[in-house]
């Protein structure tokens, strides 16, 4: 069971290029999440998606685009990257967006901006 | 602001040793808490959940409390392994709005 998968596990930009992380879980869950994980901090939520066909902003959500393409998958773009957006990215999937719910995470992907 | 202390920030064991991780909310109102554990590479895994009204909830060797009142919670690792070796992560989940609070978390690093 592969659970959540994100792509690219690494990649390199350039100030102002951009790229899409694409995200995708097999677990039949409704609710998907963005997050981005920066030293000595917590994850911080970028977006979310409650359902197919829904999203909203979340904590920090300048500077990115997403796309819940079907219930499977859901997808973060960087236009015009940034230096400040070098971190490293989760995608989550849960059973619905209520609060009890557990979230699964991806492996994650570290992004450089140079 | 809601926010979730955790200390300490980092700390070294002994293979075989016990050790306590600390986490301090302020979330409010409180629903739920749950303790993740972040191996290196990877994706934050569950390892408990409770609610208010649970003070105890384990998981083989993790043991986690909880005190609502003082808004602390406990992650207690006994008989440590070096498998142990990650960082643990607390999340508070507020009961409006459905929001989660992530702690900074702590970096357990266990020595043979």
């Amino acid at each position: 069971n592969a659970g959540v998968t994100q792509t690219p596990k690494f990649q390199v930009l350039k100030t102002g290029q951009s790229m899409t992380l694409q995200c995708a879980q097999d677990m039949n869950h409704n609710s998907m999440y963005w997050y981005r994980q920066d030293p000595g901090m917590g994850l911080r939520l970028i977006y979310y998606s409650a359902s197919e066909g829904t999203t909203d902003k979340g904590e920090v959500p300048n500077g990115y685009n997403v796309s819940r393409l079907n219930k499977r998958e859901f997808s973060l773009r960087l236009e015009s990257a940034a230096p400040s957006q070098t971190s490293v990215y989760f995608c989550a999937s849960s059973e619905a967006s209520s609060g009890a719910n557990v979230l699964t995470f991806g492996a994650g992907s570290r992004l450089t901006v140079l | 602001k809601n926010q979730v202390e955790q200390s300490p920030q980092s700390l070294i064991i002994l293979e075989g040793k016990n050790c306590t991780l600390q986490c301090n909310y302020t979330v409010s109102p409180f629903s739920n808490l749950r303790w993740y554990k972040q191996d290196t590479g990877r994706g934050p895994v569950s390892l408990t959940i409770m609610t208010f009204s649970e003070n105890t909830k384990s998981n083989g060797r993790y043991t986690a409390t909880l005190d609502a009142d003082t808004k602390q919670s406990s992650l207690h690792i006994t008989a440590s392994q070096l498998s142990d070796s990650a960082s643990y992560i607390c999340v508070v989940s507020a009961a409006a709005g459905n929001k989660l609070t992530f702690g900074g978390g702590t970096r357990v690093l266990v020595k043979p």
